[in-house]
């Protein structure tokens, strides 16, 4: 497939939790970026992490990125109600015209 | 702030006729939008790349006489589903690269197609 692949799929965590969202690829990148939708909603960006970059920082969400596994991963913490949503990692590949790849997602469920 | 707007919003209509989906940029000028396809519990997948004032960019196994695209002006896209059937029920989905920035982008709230 030419999407990447995130998990879990879903995940249902207690308010006050930290949750944590798993993305795989397989071409090289430029970038990577997560969005967030909330259910029959448009995407949201969320952050934005470069090929040389480790490790970013946007409130309580935290993106790393290891060029060498081809992954990343998003880490929200102290999660709130309003977090529950879909979640995609999306890679703009080297060489493409801004075109973004979508990973197959993760619904997270934050339970009050 | 600059955004992107999609109408309508929702749609229903009988299998065999036309449907038409409009993608404003506001506020800002977009030479380049995507449109995207999303079939429930699933990912967004890029159908084609519209081009103002040139041919749109298909993706592989989309048919572009089915799904016509026309990027009338900078600010304006449209998707055509000609001849809908039920399997084209899905939520259609436009983007607009953000102005000034290499590749993030802005996504309408999307249209919700269903096609009895």
């Amino acid at each position: 497939s030419q999407q990447g692949e995130e998990d879990p799929q879903a995940l249902s965590i207690q308010e006050g939790e930290n949750a944590t969202m798993n993305c795989s690829y397989k071409t090289s990148i430029n970038n990577l970026q997560w969005y967030r939708q909330n259910s029959g909603r448009g995407l949201v960006h969320l952050i934005l992490i470069r090929s040389n970059e480790r490790e970013k920082h946007s409130g309580r969400l935290r993106v790393t990125l290891d060029t060498s596994k081809k992954s990343s991963s998003l880490l929200i913490t102290a999660s709130r109600a309003a977090d529950t949503a879909s979640y995609f990692c999306a890679r703009v590949s080297s060489g493409s015209a801004r075109q973004l790849t979508f990973g197959s997602g993760t619904q997270l469920t934050v339970l009050p | 702030g600059a955004v992107v707007s999609q109408h309508p919003s929702w749609v229903i209509c009988k299998s065999g006729t036309s449907v038409k989906i409009e993608c404003r940029s506001l506020d800002f000028q977009a030479t380049t939008m995507f449109w995207y396809r999303q079939f429930p519990k699933q990912s967004l997948m890029l159908m084609a790349t519209s081009n103002e004032g040139s041919k749109a960019t298909y993706e592989q196994g989309v048919e572009k006489d089915k799904f016509l695209i026309n990027h009338a002006s900078l600010t304006l896209s449209t998707l055509t589903v000609t001849s809908a059937h039920p399997e084209d029920s899905s939520f259609y989905i436009c983007s607009a690269p953000r102005p000034l920035s290499t590749d993030t982008q802005y996504f309408g709230p999307g249209t919700r197609l269903t096609v009895l």
